[in-house]
C-alpha cells in the first residue's frame, strides 16, 4: 500500500542547515509537498516540488527529489531557531480524488 | 492572505452525541477536503468533495460521518454518534484545482475533538 515514511526527530544548531528526509511507495505524478506544523497551530504548505524536477530552491529552502529512489528531501538552509517546528511531508495518493498521504513528521529542534 | 478557518477551535462531546465541524475554505476554490490526526499518530484522510459530491472517501469515513456545504461558503463535517475513538484533531483544507492532479492544499488550523 501507499506509505509515506520520515525519521522523528532532528536537532541543530542556530546558523546549520537542516536535511529533513522522506520516503514514500507509491506516488501519482504529480506535486510532492511539505508542510509545517508550530505547536497549537494547523499545517502551513511551506514549499513544493513538481515531480519532474529533481530540484526547487526557495529562498532558504530546498527541495530535492530522487524519483528512482523514492526520496524527497527539505533541506533549511541558516536554520534559526523560529523555524522549530514539525514538518510533514505529503505525497499524493494514485487515487484521483485529491488525496494526500502524509509521513509521520519530523520534529526539528533548533538550538541557540 | 486568504486562509481557511475552522470552528469551534475545540470541541468536547460525549460518547454517542451528534457533532458538526464547521469550515470556511478560501472563497475561490472548488475543492474540499477532510483529515484528521489521532495525538501521535499521522495525518489521515477522510474525505474529499467537489461539485456537492464526494470525490473519494478512505475507509474511515463510514456512514456515521457525513459531509455537506450548506451554503455557498460553509464546508461541515458531521459525526452521527461520536466514539472515543474519534478523538482527534480533524483539519479542514481546500484548493483551488484539484481531480487527477493533487494542487496545493491549504489547511485550516484544526478543531480539537475531544469525545468522553
Amino acid at each position: 500500500g501507499e506509505d509515506v515514511e520520515q525519521s522523528l526527530f532532528l536537532s541543530v544548531r542556530e546558523g546549520d542547515s537542516s536535511v529533513i528526509n522522506c520516503t514514500y511507495t507509491d506516488s501519482s505524478s504529480t506535486y510532492l509537498y511539505w508542510y509545517k506544523q508550530e505547536p497549537g497551530a494547523g499545517l502551513q504548505l511551506l514549499t513544493y516540488i513538481f515531480s519532474n524536477m529533481d530540484m526547487k530552491q526557495d529562498q532558504r529552502l530546498t527541495v530535492l527529489l530522487n524519483k528512482k529512489d523514492k526520496h524527497l528531501s527539505l533541506r533549511i538552509a541558516d536554520t534559526q531557531t523560529g523555524d522549530s517546528a514539525i514538518y510533514f511531508c505529503a505525497v499524493p495518493s494514485y487515487n484521483q480524488g485529491g488525496k494526500l498521504i502524509f509521513g509521520q513528521g519530523t520534529e526539528l529542534s533548533v538550538k541557540p | 492572505e486568504p486562509e481557511v478557518t475552522q470552528t469551534p477551535s475545540h470541541q468536547v462531546t460525549q460518547m454517542g452525541q451528534e457533532v458538526i465541524l464547521r469550515c470556511v475554505p478560501i472563497s475561490n476554490h472548488l475543492y474540499f477536503y477532510w483529515y484528521r490526526q489521532i495525538l501521535g499518530q499521522k495525518v489521515e484522510f477522510l474525505v474529499s468533495f467537489y461539485n456537492n459530491e464526494i470525490s473519494e472517501k478512505s475507509e474511515i469515513f463510514d456512514d456515521q460521518f457525513s459531509v455537506e456545504r450548506p451554503d455557498g461558503s460553509n464546508f461541515t463535517l458531521k459525526i452521527r454518534s461520536t466514539k472515543l475513538e474519534d478523538s482527534a484533531m480533524y483539519f479542514c483544507a481546500s484548493s483551488e484545482r484539484g481531480g487527477a492532479i493533487s494542487y496545493e492544499q491549504y489547511f485550516g488550523p484544526g478543531t480539537r475533538l475531544t469525545v468522553t
